[in-house]
């Protein structure tokens, strides 16, 4: 199992560029998390999707952000037009079972200049 | 979203020495989880309790969930520098998703 994998692993853009992640989750896991570090703000939960679809998004931060996923292997978290507060981190993560906990990719770390 | 705290925030010891971390919050949790994180990958899963009290240990790490359920701690034996990186807590109340606490970095000097 190659895990939950993720591109681009690092993102350098401009403002007001559009930016698109992606992320493939483990086969067979049914929930997909997207959540965003940064030092100041530890690990924010953005959205996630059970059978894919969006059961909670209270947590992206505004209008610019948009996740999709349309079908069981994959998924995009879109930030139009970006902005130098978006730069962080941002993990995709998969789970099938709350109590096994989730399995979460390597990360897309994001700079936006 | 419910506030999990962990302390300390930073923690630098030497190899070989015993160390307890922390996190608390005033919310009950039906079941809680540890993390640890290097740097540049993202957080894996430790442990997961879910009755109060319980105590779990794997290898030189001992996780214990408080009574209440709304507290759990992380006690390392002889740390060693690969126990370095990102201890996360992760707790769960109405049963679809984890909150993560604020995190405690561990650095182990050799």
């Amino acid at each position: 199992d190659a895990g939950v994998i993720q591109s681009p692993r690092h993102e350098v853009t401009e403002m007001g560029q559009e930016v698109t992640l992606r992320c493939k989750p483990i086969s067979g896991h049914n929930s997909l998390f997207w959540y965003r570090q940064t030092m100041m703000r530890g690990l924010e939960l953005l959205i996630y999707f059970n059978n894919n679809v969006p059961i909670d998004d209270s947590g992206m931060p505004e209008d610019r952000f948009s996740a999709k996923m349309p079908n069981a292997s994959f998924s995009t978290l879109k930030i139009q037009p970006s902005e130098p507060r978006d730069s962080a981190v941002y993990f995709c993560a998969s789970s099938t079972d709350m109590l096994y906990g989730y399995t979460f990719g390597s990360g897309t770390r994001l700079t936006v200049v | 979203t419910q506030l999990l705290e962990q302390s300390p925030q930073f923690l630098s010891i030497q190899e070989g020495e015993n160390l307890t971390v922390y996190c608390n919050s005033s919310s009950v949790f039906s079941s809680l989880q540890w993390y640890r994180q290097e740097p540049g990958e993202g957080p894996v899963l430790l442990v997961t309790v879910v009755t109060g009290g319980e105590v779990k240990k794997l290898k030189r790490l001992t996780f214990q969930f408080g009574d209440a359920r709304k507290d759990s701690s992380l006690h390392i034996t002889a740390a060693q520098p690969g126990d370095t990186g990102l201890y996360l807590c992760a707790g769960d109340s109405a049963g679809n998703q984890f909150y993560f606490g604020t995190g405690t970095s561990l650095t182990v000097i050799p």
